[in-house]
């Protein structure tokens, strides 16, 4: 199985900060690369999917990068409705694999 | 976009099988190319994917979890099953269901329902 290791596991952040969250894997996942948000009694929805590709509707300040083994996702300027906790996930080669998660906080 | 609602039971009895229901709205779950996924939180961990299954029946799961594992899916009622035997209280956690985009990420997702496992 390939291993998504996320650093940091959390983060204090406050309201128009620039916030980088990072993404290895255990080999090389060329550009296969997703980004989620979930919050706690919602759905989880993508943000971000083959490393870098913005999905339709979500925010311009959220943006992706990366490949091979390290990937990076930003958040440009921070707003209230950004804390939550984000997932990076692989989708190289079953089984598919998240990182274990990285929570923003005020 | 689909939108997707799991139900089942909220506490199961360690050594029974766990059953989940993902109902499927605002489009067909016979659309061709998607997967229907199940994942999985447990307290305080990452997500884990459990496996898929294609409108066709074709199924692939998760080696670790392959063994206890079944899924099934009834497209004349636009939904899609989950059932994991032989639980302990390592199971526990919150169950999603999710629809595998041809574009290699999770769309939609359901909003969680917790299971718990209980002696």
């Amino acid at each position: 199985d390939i291993q998504m290791t996320q650093s940091p596991s959390s983060l204090s952040a406050s309201v128009g900060d620039r916030v980088t969250i990072t993404c290895r894997a255990s080999q090389s996942i060329s550009n296969y690369l997703n980004w989620y948000q979930h919050k706690p009694g919602q759905a989880p929805k993508v943000l971000i999917y083959i490393a870098s590709t913005l999905r339709s509707g979500v925010p311009s300040r959220f943006s992706g990068s990366g490949s091979g083994t390290d990937f990076t996702l930003t958040i440009s300027g921070l707003q209230p409705e950004d804390f939550a906790t984000y997932s990076c996930q692989q989708s190289f080669s079953t089984p598919w694999t998240f990182g274990q998660g990285t929570t923003v906080e005020i | 976009q689909v939108q997707l609602q799991e139900s089942g039971s909220g506490l199961v009895k360690t050594s029974q099988t766990l059953s989940l229901t993902c109902a499927v709205s605002g489009g067909s779950i016979r659309s061709g190319g998607y997967a229907w996924s199940w994942i999985r939180q447990p307290p305080g961990k990452g997500l884990e994917w459990i496996g898929y299954i294609y409108h066709s029946g074709r199924t692939h799961y998760t080696p670790s979890l392959k063994s206890r594992v079944s899924m099934s899916i009834d497209t004349s009622k636009n939904q899609f099953s989950l059932q994991l035997s032989s639980v302990t209280a390592a199971d526990t956690a919150v169950y999603y269901c999710a629809e595998w985009s041809d574009n290699y990420y999770f769309d939609s997702w359901g909003q969680g329902t917790l299971v718990t496992v209980s002696s």
